[in-house]
């Protein structure tokens, strides 16, 4: 069974302006969730996505946003790029069928770099 | 969402046996305990969960006392390979698929 898959793998990005990244999960795996890393503050939680509904969201601004399509996919935007978002971006697969499961599945992250 | 303590780093030798606690001393009744492993620039990968007394599988064992307020991963005849960040999360039941990393514990393998 292929694995968690995000696109693209490396971006980079200059100040004030938007990405959108791009998660695939694990076949037949419903629940969808975003993290983000970096040195300072370590792995962070962004939002989660359980059939194209947002169950979760971590204590982001508003210029991070989501959404998941109707085969799970799931897409994160980041509008107005600033220089502290520069991070590596993991998405999170899980069945979530039913019960809220703590064995999640990540993918490679994406690496975005602003300047 | 119960907070955990883990040593911020650990040494050891290839071959040894390593043991890494972790301190939950407010888990919740419903609150599974689960390891992760991160290697660098990697995504974390789950390495085992469980609810209470010993849970063991291919890569590592998981010890859960009576109280359940700490755990340890037990990671048997460490090589070089496993050197990496293990955390620690504690949580699930009706949270969300929202896991809470803390600074987790650095492993270094030396041969």
């Amino acid at each position: 069974k292929a694995g968690v898959t995000q696109t693209p793998r490396y971006l980079i990005k200059t100040r004030g302006q938007q990405v959108t990244l791009s998660c695939s999960p694990i076949s037949g795996h419903r629940s969808v969730s975003w993290y983000q890393q970096t040195p300072g503050q370590g792995l962070q939680f962004l939002f989660e996505y359980f059939s194209e509904t947002q169950r979760n969201k971590g204590n982001f601004p508003g210029r991070f946003s989501g959404r998941q399509f109707s085969n799970s996919r799931s897409e994160m935007n980041v509008s107005t790029l600033e220089l502290g978002d520069s991070a590596l971006y993991l998405c999170a697969s899980s069945l979530a069928q039913g019960i809220i499961s703590y064995e999640q599945y990540f993918g490679p992250g994406t690496r975005l770099t602003v300047t | 969402l119960a907070k955990t303590t883990q040593p911020i780093s650990m040494d050891s030798y290839e071959g040894q046996e390593v043991n890494i606690t972790c301190s939950h001393n407010n888990i919740a009744t419903n609150d599974y305990i689960t390891w992760y492993q991160q290697f660098p620039s990697q995504g974390p990968r789950f390495i085992i969960q469980g609810y209470k007394t010993k849970v063991t599988n291919e890569v590592a064992s998981l010890f859960i006392p009576a109280d359940r307020k700490s755990s340890t991963l037990s990671l048997p005849r460490v090589s070089l390979s496993d050197t990496a960040v293990y955390y620690c999360l504690v949580g699930g039941g009706n949270q969300g698929g929202k896991l809470i990393f803390g600074q987790g514990t650095e492993l270094s393998v030396k041969p």
